[in-house]
C-alpha cells in the first residue's frame, strides 16, 4: 500500500516552455502533498507544502509564480515550472501523506527535468 | 528550528559485514519522529525504518536497526549482513509530532557495499 506515482519520470524541454509534473496517490487519499527539489549528490530541499483544496505554502526563497502548485483533489497534485530556464534543471520529488499527521511521507519516484 | 546532521558523507563496507551510519539532530521538541530513508541510484526514496521519540525501545526492521539516544539527540542506523543492494544514499529525517508538515533531512551518507 501507500503508492505514490509521479509522472513524467524524465522530461527534456526548451528554455521558455512550461512543464507540468503530476503526483498521484494511487491507493490512499493524500490530504497533504510535498514538493522537493534535489540537486546532484545533495539532500532534498522542501519547496512547498500543499493541502487539498487550499493554496500551497511555499518555503522561503521559492518563487510561487515560477513553481505553480495545484492540489485539486485528494489524489492529485501538480507542479508546473513556468517559463523554464536551464537553472531550473533538477530532480523534483513529490511525497504524500494521508489524514494522520503522524504518518511518514510516501515518495514518488521523482522527475528528472532538463532544460535546454 | 530543527537541524539534522550526518557527519559521514561517504562510507563503504564489505559484503556481509556490519556498518553504522550516524545522525544527530537538534530540537527543542519533546515529541517527534525520526526516520531513515534510502535512495538507491534509481533515485526513489524508500523508507527504511522509523522511530517514535516517546518509545525507549530501539526500532528494528530485519537487518536494519537503530540506536536512539534521546538525551544525546543521536539516531544511528546499523545495517547487519550488508548486501550489494544496500548501496545507496541514506538520509536521516526528523518530523515534529502532530504537525504533519516538514521533514528535516540530513545531508545524506553515500554507502557503498563492496563485493
Amino acid at each position: 500500500g501507500a503508492v505514490v506515482s509521479q509522472h513524467p519520470s524524465w522530461v527534456i524541454c526548451k528554455s521558455g516552455t512550461s512543464v507540468k509534473i503530476e503526483c498521484r496517490s494511487l491507493d490512499f487519499q493524500a490530504t497533504t502533498m510535498f514538493w522537493y527539489r534535489q540537486f546532484p549528490k545533495q539532500s532534498l530541499m522542501l519547496m512547498a507544502t500543499s493541502n487539498e483544496g487550499s493554496k500551497a505554502t511555499y518555503e522561503q526563497g521559492v518563487e510561487k509564480d515560477k513553481f505553480l502548485i495545484n492540489h485539486a483533489s485528494l489524489t492529485l497534485s501538480t507542479l508546473t515550472v513556468t517559463s523554464a530556464h536551464p537553472e531550473d534543471s533538477s530532480f523534483y520529488i513529490c511525497s504524500a501523506r494521508g489524514d494522520s499527521t503522524n504518518q511518514p511521507q510516501h515518495f514518488g519516484d521523482g522527475t528528472r527535468l532538463s532544460i535546454l | 528550528a530543527q537541524t539534522v546532521t550526518q557527519s559521514q558523507p561517504e562510507m563503504s563496507v564489505q559484503e556481509a559485514e556490519t556498518v553504522t551510519l550516524s545522525c544527530t539532530y537538534d530540537t527543542s521538541e519533546s515529541n517527534y519522529y525520526l526516520f531513515w530513508y534510502k535512495q538507491p541510484p534509481s533515485r526513489q526514496m524508500i523508507l527504511v525504518i522509523r522511530q517514535e521519540a516517546y518509545k525507549q525501545q530501539n526500532a528494528t526492521e530485519n537487518r536494519f536497526s537503530v540506536n536512539f539516544q534521546k538525551a544525546a539527540k543521536s539516531f544511528s542506523l546499523k545495517i547487519s549482513d550488508s548486501q550489494l543492494g544496500d548501496t545507496a544514499m541514506y538520509f536521516c529525517a526528523f518530523m515534529k509530532q502532530n504537525t504533519g508538515n516538514q521533514f528535516y533531512f540530513g545531508t545524506g551518507t553515500s554507502l557503498t557495499v563492496i563485493p
